[in-house]
């Protein structure tokens, strides 16, 4: 199985400062048309989570461009340009290469 | 608006069984893979079964496998869970999620889990 790594786990945050969320797969994740399968996942509190950016860097329909993800091999970046104070819950990264499908162990994010 | 609408969930003792149903909507059903995804409590997300569009191939998590079994009904635009032998460590919220995919013309598309249902709680306990 591949092994999702996430970093770090608990991120205090300032209004209106940049964030950034990485997260380490064991394994390449591209696919056979060279795009990283690999999403970003924002769970508010008392939320089901949402779907921020699918395929490493493309968001996801109404999603704020404050947001963006990125790649470099297997590390991946979850970019928040200027953080708002909406933006407070757990983020994941997940793999969708390959069942068994993998969520990292999720990124907390909460305001100074 | 697409929806996803979660029922079936309680209380079960070990050993005893359960079917969730997720009922869709605004969207065509028909062209998209499905999946269930749970969350333990005050625990992180895992992927529990996926199937594809036509209901042809399901894939499941190991610790499911032989336990669990996710069907769906295009005619009724509805994704099911049966849980049978269900353990205490399967104690969870439970929701349905468009994805990972779908299917445009006869060519996949990635698109991970785009939308999401509210949940239903699943809690194995005697």
């Amino acid at each position: 199985d591949i092994v999702m790594t996430q970093s770090p786990l608990s991120l205090p945050v300032t209004p209106g400062e940049p964030a950034s969320i990485s997260c380490r797969s064991s394994q390449s994740l591209l696919n056979s048309n060279g795009y990283n399968c690999l999403d970003w996942y924002l769970q508010k509190p008392g939320q089901p989570p949402q779907l921020l950016i699918y395929l490493g860097s493309s968001r996801a329909s109404g999603v704020p461009d404050r947001f963006s993800g990125s790649a470099s091999g297997t590390d991946f970046t979850l970019k928040i340009s200027r953080v708002e104070a909406e933006d407070v819950g757990v983020y994941y990264c997940m793999q969708g290469l390959q069942t068994p499908y993998i969520f990292g162990q999720g990124t907390k994010v909460e305001i100074k | 608006e697409v929806q996803l609408v979660e029922s079936g969930g309680g209380l079960v003792q070990p050993g005893g069984s359960l079917r969730l149903s997720c009922a869709a909507s605004g969207f065509t059903f028909s062209t998209y893979w499905m999946s269930w995804v749970r969350q333990a409590p005050g625990k992180g997300l895992e992927w529990v079964a996926t199937i594809r569009p036509d209901g042809g191939e399901k894939y499941y998590v190991d610790s499911v496998k032989g336990r669990f079994t996710i069907s769906r009904d295009n005619a009724k635009s509805s994704v099911y869970l049966q849980m049978n032998s269900l353990r205490a460590e399967d104690t969870a919220v439970y929701y349905c999620a468009r994805g990972i995919g779908r299917i445009v013309g006869a060519t996949p598309h990635y698109g991970g889990f785009d939308s999401w249902g509210q949940g239903t709680l699943v809690t194995g306990s005697s």
